[in-house]
């Protein structure tokens, strides 16, 4: 079966760093996306990776191991506008999204 | 870039009434849209996937009786919640690709159902 495994919940202070990790399990690959979702809004694209490494993109950069079927979001400088949930999705195959559960991430001051 | 337009974006309606939620992509043409639905404090579940003139493909478990989508030109693609029970409240969300294959997919705001 299909799998994407990321931890229910994170806690974090604003201004410090976080990884939310991902790992998945699925028929074929073809990328790996992670999407930011505040409460009672839709996703909002934040990252595709398709090769090994890193993609940095201001404060937010994602990694990708294929060979370990891993992944992270990193963000960097907390803002407490970053309490959001973080959704893994892997692009499958078939070019099905197949979803996460999702991260949601508290911000304290 | 891309927009996803969603209408309405809340609803309130009675046990047993139907309920038809709009997804329309604003600047390109959606060859593929997906339907989702959001139960609080949970991912996005798949219900849906829509090709343009073709008849939608259901995941397993979602009524293709109950939960009728209509994708009729390569812009708006239509949800119909028929005979709705307070159990269907939830929070629908419509994407929307471009072509087939590997294309980014964009997320409509979402329509918040309530029924009563």
């Amino acid at each position: 079966g299909q799998n994407i495994d990321q931890p229910t919940e994170m806690t974090a202070t604003e201004g410090a760093i976080v990884q939310i990790n991902c790992t998945y399990q699925t028929s074929g690959f073809n990328g790996l996306f992670w999407y930011q979702q505040h409460a009672g809004e839709a996703p909002t694209f934040l990252s595709y990776n398709v090769l090994d490494g890193l993609e940095e993109k201001g404060r937010f950069s994602s990694f990708l191991s294929r060979s370990k079927g891993y992944s992270y979001l990193l963000l960097k400088e907390l803002q407490m506008k970053d309490s959001a949930s973080y959704l893994c999705a892997v692009m499958d195959s078939n070019y099905q999204l197949i979803w996460g559960a999702g991260t949601k991430l508290i911000i304290k001051p | 870039g891309a927009v996803v337009s969603q209408h309405p974006s809340r609803v309130i309606c009675k046990s047993g009434t139907s309920v038809k939620i709009e997804c329309r992509s604003l600047d390109f043409q959606a060859t593929t849209m997906f339907w989702y639905r959001q139960f609080p404090k949970q991912s996005l579940m798949l219900m849906a996937t829509s090709n343009e003139g073709s008849k939608a493909t259901y995941e397993q478990g979602v009524e293709k009786d109950k939960f009728l989508i209509n994708h009729a030109s390569l812009t708006l693609s239509t949800l119909t919640v028929t005979s709705a029970h307070p159990e269907d409240s939830s929070f629908y969300i419509c994407s929307a690709r471009e072509g087939q294959g590997l294309y980014e997919q964009y997320f409509g705001p979402g329509t918040r159902l309530t029924v009563t």
